[in-house]
């Protein structure tokens, strides 16, 4: 069974670091994995997707990789905002199904 | 943009009511779908739809239906309302019936139903 953990489950980092979070998959027979981040009492918003043939994925100051063999996706911040505070939750949709496995999600904290 | 929306931010109600939740998008979507969202449960699918008048259950189907009479609008509507469903409800689209893994899956901005 396909399990997705996020690991730390949260961060707090200076203003203007660069950072990593990770995320980690049990089963590497995934059709693709979606980073969320999502601000308290509120929605999700779909950061990046990446398909089971893509390495990685950027979108501004993010960027997020994909080791299927290993079983580990990263999602990079540059340069971190204030702004970027948020809960940021990894998603697989494996092969077999069309439901998406979630992570329980990285708290992240930017100090200003 | 995509734009998915939800007629509730915020929702309390009665045990016993019937209760809907609406949820619209704008972008044509063949799929959408329900989730609830719990501290220390995550995200969990109730049900999606993959075309008009098209459904399919999710992991926790027991107490929910769902409605979807038009492409754009997909309702989740809990029959009696008990107290283990105050949640925070989540409303999702995405493209294609082709595929429905293939592609990333848009929110609302969610609704937090609150049962007393």
């Amino acid at each position: 069974k396909q399990e997705v953990t996020q690991i730390p489950a949260a961060l707090s980092v200076p203003e203007g670091e660069n950072l990593v979070l990770n995320c980690s998959f049990t089963d590497s027979a995934i059709y693709n994995l979606q980073w969320f981040r999502q601000d308290p009492g509120k929605g999700l918003t779909s950061l990046l997707l990446i398909q089971s043939s893509q390495r990685e994925q950027t979108s501004g100051r993010l960027n997020a990789s994909l080791d299927k063999s290993s079983g580990r996706s990263t999602l990079y911040i540059a340069a971190s905002q204030p702004g970027d505070s948020a809960t940021y939750l990894c998603a697989v949709m494996p092969w077999s199904n069309y439901q998406l496995i979630w992570g329980a999600g990285t708290k992240l904290i930017i100090k200003p | 943009d995509v734009k998915v929306t939800q007629s509730s931010r915020y929702l309390v109600k009665r045990t016993g009511e019937k209760v809907f939740l609406e949820c619209v998008q704008d972008m044509d979507h063949e799929n959408m779908f329900w989730y609830r969202q719990d501290p220390g449960l995550g995200l969990r699918l109730i049900y999606f739809s993959y075309d008009v008048k098209m459904k399919e259950k999710g992991d926790i189907p027991e107490g929910y239906s769902v409605s979807r009479e038009k492409k754009e609008r997909f309702s989740l509507i809990l029959e009696s309302a008990s107290t283990n469903q105050t949640s925070m409800y989540l409303c999702a689209s995405s493209l294609s019936n082709s595929d429905i893994r293939r592609y990333e899956q848009y929110f609302g901005p969610g609704t937090r139903l609150t049962v007393t």
